[in-house]
């Protein structure tokens, strides 16, 4: 099946920086990827949908200034946290699909825990 | 706004019990309905639903939807631990740029 990698899988930072964190599609073009937050024990919330070469749609209530989306290439879209805080704390979960039989689906990153100190 | 909604929340049985888990949608323009398992970390998919009435089956777990009544069913036959999990439902709208997920029925199974 399709994978998804995502990195890293856990990040500690400092109140004040700035977290990269990618999401590669291994073997496939991901046309389209997604971006999730979910805190303990909730369901996944959507953050932003992004499209290969154009800019993200964010969902309402989520700072595009904040959580910058980018998705260069059919392959790679990355999410970069800026200026975390400690309410930033959370796990980030990519999610890609591409185009052709088979690949109608989502399929997952691992994710990334994220601490702000 | 499109919208999914999951039953129970939360449900703990015993090894060899069968389950029934619940999805229910509101969503503008309907393309597929899809079922996810989510242990620790990434969800790994389970079935993709587009029409009404025809069953998916993959080991002990089955899947069916019924597009009249805006619902989904998935059922666990013979449980065992290993089946503990988050059980996410999500829908996808027709421009395919949207998945709606729900808020997950979390499964305990003892031993």
């Amino acid at each position: 099946g399709a994978v998804v990698s995502q990195h890293p899988s856990w990040v500690i930072c400092k109140s004040g920086t700035s977290v990269k964190i990618e999401c590669r599609s291994l073997d496939f073009q991901a046309t389209t990827m997604f971006w999730y937050r979910q805190f303990p024990k909730q369901s996944l919330m959507l953050m932003a949908t992004s499209n290969e070469g154009s800019k993200a749609t964010y969902e309402q209530g989520v700072e595009k200034d904040k959580f910058l989306i980018n998705h260069a290439s059919l392959t790679l879209s990355t999410l970069t946290v800026t200026s975390a805080h400690p309410e930033d704390s959370s796990f980030y979960i990519c999610s890609a699909r591409g185009v052709g039989a088979g690949f109608e689906k989502l399929f997952f990153g691992s994710g990334t825990q994220l601490s702000v100190l | 706004e499109d919208k999914v909604v999951q039953s129970p929340l939360s449900l703990v049985v015993h090894e060899g019990d069968t389950v029934t888990l619940n999805c229910s949608y509101e969503v503008t323009n309907f393309r597929s309905l899809l079922w996810y398992k989510q242990e620790k970390k990434a969800p790994t998919f389970l079935f993709m639903l587009t029409s009404s009435g025809i069953e998916k089956k993959s080991g002990r777990l089955s899947s069916i939807l019924d597009k009249k009544e805006l619902s989904s069913i998935l059922n666990i036959t013979a449980t065992q631990t290993g089946d503990s999990a988050i059980y996410l439902c999500a829908v996808e709208d027709n421009y395919g740029q949207n998945f709606v997920f729900g808020p997950g029925t979390r499964l305990s199974v003892l031993p």
